[in-house]
């Protein structure tokens, strides 16, 4: 099974602030990687398909690349609506594997 | 608009069984995948089954092939989990989750329930 690794575990930032997240497959998955958010008490939301995709209705402030086994996902500048926990997961390769998620706090 | 429901969670015994359902509208129910998705207290998301949109084919986490069953009645547009032997280790909240991709599994989770909460314990 591939193994998904998110980093960091957790940050602290201020509105306005550039935020990148990491996520790293424990083999290639090409760009089979999807970014979810989740807020307290809520589903996931998918966010961005295929490494870089932005779903419909996603701000232009979030962005992702990577392919192979390196991805990040970047917001330009946070807003306090982005303050969530952010997971990315891999369907290259059943079972679909999560990275163990990056809560974004305001600081 | 597109929405799943999920009910029939609640607090169970060790061993014990329980039956999860989801109530699909606002899309083609009968030709997506489905799948089913937990997250246990304060933990990050794991994948349980998904089911085919014909039903033909399951799959299902190691951790709970031969326990669980993912079924489907297209007729009523409700996707099921029957789980039985539970642990307390399948205590979670219970997401069922939409493939994006009519006809296909692509393993991914394009629209979500708001969950419902599966706790074992005596």
């Amino acid at each position: 099974d591939i193994q998904m690794t998110q980093s960091p575990s957790s940050l602290s930032a201020s509105v306005g602030d550039r935020v990148t997240i990491t996520c790293r497959a424990s083999q290639s998955i090409n760009s089979y990687l999807i970014w979810y958010q989740q807020k307290p008490g809520k589903a996931p939301k998918l966010l961005i398909s295929a490494a870089s995709s932005l779903q419909s209705g996603v701000p232009s402030r979030f962005s992702a690349y990577g392919s192979g086994t390196d991805f990040t996902l970047t917001i330009s500048s946070l807003q306090p609506e982005d303050f969530a926990t952010y997971y990315c997961q891999q369907n290259y390769s059943p079972p679909p594997s999560f990275g163990g998620g990056t809560k974004v706090e305001i600081k | 608009q597109v929405q799943l429901v999920e009910s029939g969670g609640g607090v169970v015994q060790p061993g014990r069984s329980l039956r999860l359902s989801c109530a699909a509208s606002g899309f083609s129910f009968s030709n997506y995948g489905m799948h089913w998705v937990r997250q246990a207290p304060g933990k990050g998301l794991e994948w349980v089954a998904l089911i085919s949109y014909d039903g033909d084919n399951k799959y299902y986490v190691d951790s709970v092939k031969g326990r669980f069953t993912i079924s489907r009645d297209n007729s009523k547009n409700t996707l099921f989990l029957q789980m039985t032997s539970l642990r307390a280790e399948d205590t979670a909240f219970y997401y069922c989750a939409k493939e994006p991709i009519a006809g296909d599994e692509v393993w991914a989770f394009d629209i979500w329930g708001q969950g419902t909460m599966v706790m074992v314990s005596s």
